[in-house]
């Protein structure tokens, strides 16, 4: 089962324009990662921010993490038509010890960068 | 250095067969993870593998294992197979043992079922 859930499910916007988007989760975690997937393809990393941390920057992404209200959000500035894929927050879920690999992701946000 | 390959890309089984996939890690990672990948439900934790031992798994039934070897190198099997579980398998490797070392992913093996 899917333990977050992403906000919105569709972000459609021009080139040069932000993009942001939000993601919630329900347990208690070690680490929120974000990743990027194009069509049909693997995932790639993009940031890990830790449970510990309430902002993380890598380039034109910015990551913000708010274990109080157990949600994150993801902007990526100045959008290019490159940015077009399925970006995918995962938790690593913290139940005592270490989750070995085991990731939970939300359903994604499907965003298109217009030219 | 060459990133997280698996094989076959695509595979097409009949309803009751078993299947075969293969993960090669990153050179150095050790850690070997799979999830399978569906429209309906997501991406979807099977398990992982470390030095050859299964440390963790996700809410499958029996008829999903998987192993490694000493090189690392992975395999998982669907015996049985159906329709329900075309998919996008894919793998990923990581360098550390804890939580906080990002997953590398593979583009996975898509298995049509028929």
């Amino acid at each position: 089962s899917q333990q977050g859930e992403e906000d919105p499910q569709a972000l459609s916007i021009q080139e040069g324009e932000n993009a942001t988007m939000n993601c919630s989760y329900k347990t208690s975690i070690n680490n929120l990662q974000w990743y990027r997937q194009n069509s049909g393809r693997g995932l790639v990393h993009l940031i890990l921010i830790r449970s510990n941390e309430r902002e993380k920057h890598s380039g034109r992404l910015r990551v913000t993490l708010d274990t109080s209200k157990k949600s994150s959000s993801l902007l990526i500035t100045a959008s290019r038509a490159a940015d077009t894929a399925s970006y995918f927050c995962a938790t690593a879920a913290n139940a005592g010890g270490t989750s070995y690999g085991k990731l939970t992701f939300g359903q994604g946000t499907i965003l298109t960068v217009h030219p | 250095k060459a990133g997280v390959t698996q094989t076959p890309r695509y595979l097409i089984k009949t309803r009751g067969q078993q299947v075969t996939l293969s993960c090669s890690p990153i050179s150095g990672h050790r850690s070997v993870s799979w999830y399978q990948q569906t429209p309906g439900q997501g991406l979807q934790f099977l398990f992982e593998y470390f030095s050859e031992t299964q440390r963790n798994k996700g809410n499958f039934p029996g008829r999903f294992s998987g192993r490694q070897f000493s090189n690392s190198r992975s395999e998982m099997n669907v015996s049985t197979l159906e329709l329900g579980d075309s998919a996008l398998y894919l793998c990923a490797s990581s360098l550390e043992q804890g939580d906080n070392s990002p997953l590398h992913f593979g583009n996975g093996t898509r298995l049509t079922v028929t």
